[in-house]
């Protein structure tokens, strides 16, 4: 089945210092593979994507992101954290038959002052 | 440029009632899809529609229904509802289908149901 894995529920690192949220993906054929942002009581705001080309993926707020096709990962980072960052993130990756986006479970991102 | 509206914001309903909920996407945008989230299944997809078709439906029962118009506004209803029916549904829009095109979510529906 195609899917996709989001393996911490939460991740707490300090302003300033960096930052990594981790996905892998399960999926026939080449992904497409996103990741979301969301704040308390908000929809899902789009911060980057992969289709093709450079494994690294540059996207909004300074964060980017880096395809590993022999690990199938698609790990978020970004270089200095801020406490703005602090939210609930979501990985996902559009299934090859149907085109639909498939979720992660999402990790909860802690940045403390 | 107008963001994805979703229509009402909050809402109480009983047992057994139904819904209907509104999703107006981005101007020009002609896919619209929907989910489910809730705390214990994360973001499930519901349907998505494409100039007025269903495209794509995700493991709800039939008494998740939805449409779309011809100006790409979607509607979604629930009938008979359930305790378990409560949770935030999500519309996204993007510009065509198949998922390769960014989706753009609005700020849901937090539907309740007691």
């Amino acid at each position: 089945a195609q899917s996709v894995a989001q393996p911490e529920d939460q991740v707490n690192v300090a302003e300033g210092n960096p930052l990594t949220v981790k996905c892998t993906y399960s999926v026939s054929g080449n992904p497409y593979l996103f990741w979301y942002v969301q704040y308390p009581n908000r929809g899902l705001q789009f911060l980057l994507k992969y289709i093709t080309g450079d494994n690294l993926v540059k996207g909004s707020y300074g964060f980017e992101a880096e395809f590993n096709k022999s690990q199938t990962s698609f790990h978020l980072k970004k270089p200095s954290a801020l406490v703005s960052d602090s939210a609930l993130y979501f990985c996902a990756v559009r299934h090859s038959n149907t085109g639909k986006l498939i979720f992660g479970q999402g990790t909860t991102l802690q940045v403390k002052p | 440029k107008a963001g994805v509206t979703q229509t009402p914001r909050y809402l109480i309903k009983t047992r057994g009632q139904q819904v209907t909920l509104s999703c107006s996407p981005i101007s020009g945008h002609r896919s619209v899809s929907w989910y489910q989230q809730t705390p214990g299944q994360g973001l499930q997809f519901l349907f998505e529609y494409f100039s007025e078709t269903q495209r794509n439906k995700g493991n709800f029962p039939g008494r998740f229904s939805g449409r779309q118009f011809s100006n790409s506004r979607s509607e979604m209803n629930v009938s008979t509802l359930e305790l378990g029916d409560s949770a935030l549904y999500l519309c996204a829009s993007s510009l065509g289908t198949g998922g390769i095109t960014e989706a753009f979510f609005g700020q849901g529906t937090r539907l309740t149901v007691v």
